[in-house]
């Protein structure tokens, strides 16, 4: 299986300033079809998990441009560039290059 | 409107079976692959496995941990998508959640399930 390794898993921010969270794969998550299947998942409390970014760099519809993903080898980034109190909650990365799908452990965004 | 429904969690005994659904409106259903993830309380989220469309073989594939145990199917004919879990175990009790592929764009609230004599 793919692991998934995620990186802090808790990251306390004050508000207006830059966030990063970093995902690094066991192995190349691109696919005979070209895409790198690596996306990222917001779940805020009490709510079900939602879609942010697809295929390493894409945000999802209704995503703000404050959030942005970057890739380099095996090693994926997340980056807020102003946090919000509204950005509080568990960050995932997961893979969806091989069965099974594999998800980080989560990263948990919180406002100093 | 997507929308996504899951019902059907229940209290079970281990060893016990119970089958949860999920149905799917605002979206071609025949058309999706799907997955079910699940939650453990206080974890993170499990892949369990996921279901092609018919025209792509209308398979199964699964997590190791269920593997054997659970079996999803699909009924087009109703958009709904089916959980059947067999031979239940303390470690399965989580939420479990459906969601649409690519790129799970779409999830319900989910529906608990809790394994526990």
């Amino acid at each position: 299986d793919i692991v998934m390794t995620q990186s802090p898993l808790s990251l306390p921010v004050t508000p207006g300033e830059p966030a990063s969270i970093s995902c690094r794969s066991s192995q190349s998550l691109l696919h005979s079809d070209g895409n790198t299947y690596l996306d990222w998942y917001l779940q805020k409390p009490g709510q079900s998990p939602q879609l942010l970014i697809y295929l390493v760099s894409n945000r999802a519809s209704g995503v703000p441009d404050r959030f942005s993903g970057s890739q380099s080898g095996t090693d994926f980034t997340l980056k807020i560039s102003r946090v919000e109190a509204e950005d509080v909650g568990i960050y995932y990365c997961m893979q969806a290059v091989d069965i099974p799908y594999t998800f980080g452990q989560g990263t948990k965004l919180e406002i100093k | 409107e997507v929308q996504l429904v899951e019902s059907g969690g229940d209290l079970i005994k281990p060893g016990g079976s119970l089958r949860v659904s999920c149905a799917a409106s605002g979206f071609s259903f025949t058309n999706v692959w799907m997955s079910w993830v699940r939650q453990a309380p206080g974890k993170g989220l499990e892949w369990v496995g996921r279901i092609k469309r018919k025209i792509d073989g209308g398979t199964a594939d699964y997590a190791a941990p269920v593997k054997g145990r659970f079996t999803i199917s699909r009924d087009d004919s109703t958009n709904t998508l089916y959980l059947h879990m067999n031979s239940l175990k303390t470690e399965d009790t989580a939420v479990y959640f459906c969601t649409r592929e690519p790129h799970f764009d779409n999830w319900g609230r989910g529906t608990p399930v809790t394994v526990s004599s």
